[in-house]
């Protein structure tokens, strides 16, 4: 199984809303990440946990709340969100181990739209 | 400083015709270059990865090369179809660091019937 999953597809919030998104993966792999990607851009990296830990936080705002409960199991809890906010959100996953052949999967991402 | 360029921008090319995207990048030390696929509003999909002794490699009508020496890869669509629309993301990866990958800013093509 070389699938990550991300629930839910869409979402739309307000400002003042609460709300999470979540990702899954069953390869195994320690590492998993959060992308941001606004139209026409790349992926942003936003957070990076390793062994279930964050080692990586982009400078990004408080507002970003990340999670991970179990090596498979990645959220990203969003609360007061602003309308820049809004972009698809990708989840991706990788060993946590350097190596010729390491490479991310991406899940489908998650279209927030924050109004 | 680590970096990785892609060329062109954006591409239009006809159905069944052949075409050739560019990466340039200055990450060291190496570890693998991939080429994904994204179509809009969805996740990259991985096309091919290629480590240091490799230089070519195929997945269907995409065949990705790398010359590890002048730090250049290219992808080659052969024979176009409408379905190949996407942006095409170079991304290349540090040794010794598993969580360090570097993205270009793509390639969106448009292939037209």
């Amino acid at each position: 199984d070389t699938e990550v999953t991300q629930t839910p597809k869409h979402l739309v919030m307000g400002m003042t809303n609460k709300k999470s998104l979540k990702c899954e993966q069953h390869m195994g792999h320690r590492a998993m990440y959060w992308y941001k990607q606004k139209a026409k851009k790349p992926p942003e990296l936003m957070f990076v946990y390793s062994y279930e830990k964050l080692s990586i936080n982009e400078s990004v705002p408080s507002r970003f709340s990340p999670e991970c409960p179990n090596s498979s199991l990645l959220n990203l809890h969003l609360h007061a969100l602003q309308p820049e906010d809004s972009a698809l959100y990708l989840c991706a996953s990788s060993q946590a181990t350097s190596g010729a052949y390491n490479e991310q999967f991406f899940g489908p991402g998650t279209r927030l739209t924050v109004l | 400083k680590n970096q990785v360029e892609q060329s062109p921008q954006s591409l239009i090319i006809l159905e069944g015709k052949n075409c050739t995207l560019q990466c340039n990048y200055t990450v060291s030390p190496f570890s693998n270059l991939r080429w994904y696929k994204q179509d809009t509003g969805r996740g990259p999909v991985s096309l091919t990865i290629m480590t240091f002794s490799e230089n070519t490699k195929s997945n269907g009508r995409y065949t990705a090369t790398l010359d590890a020496d002048t730090k250049q890869s290219s992808l080659h669509i052969t024979a176009s179809q409408l379905s190949d629309s996407a942006s095409y993301i170079c991304v290349v990866s540090e040794d010794y660091n598993f969580n360090k990958f570097y993205f270009g800013s793509g390639t969106k093509l448009n292939v037209k019937p």
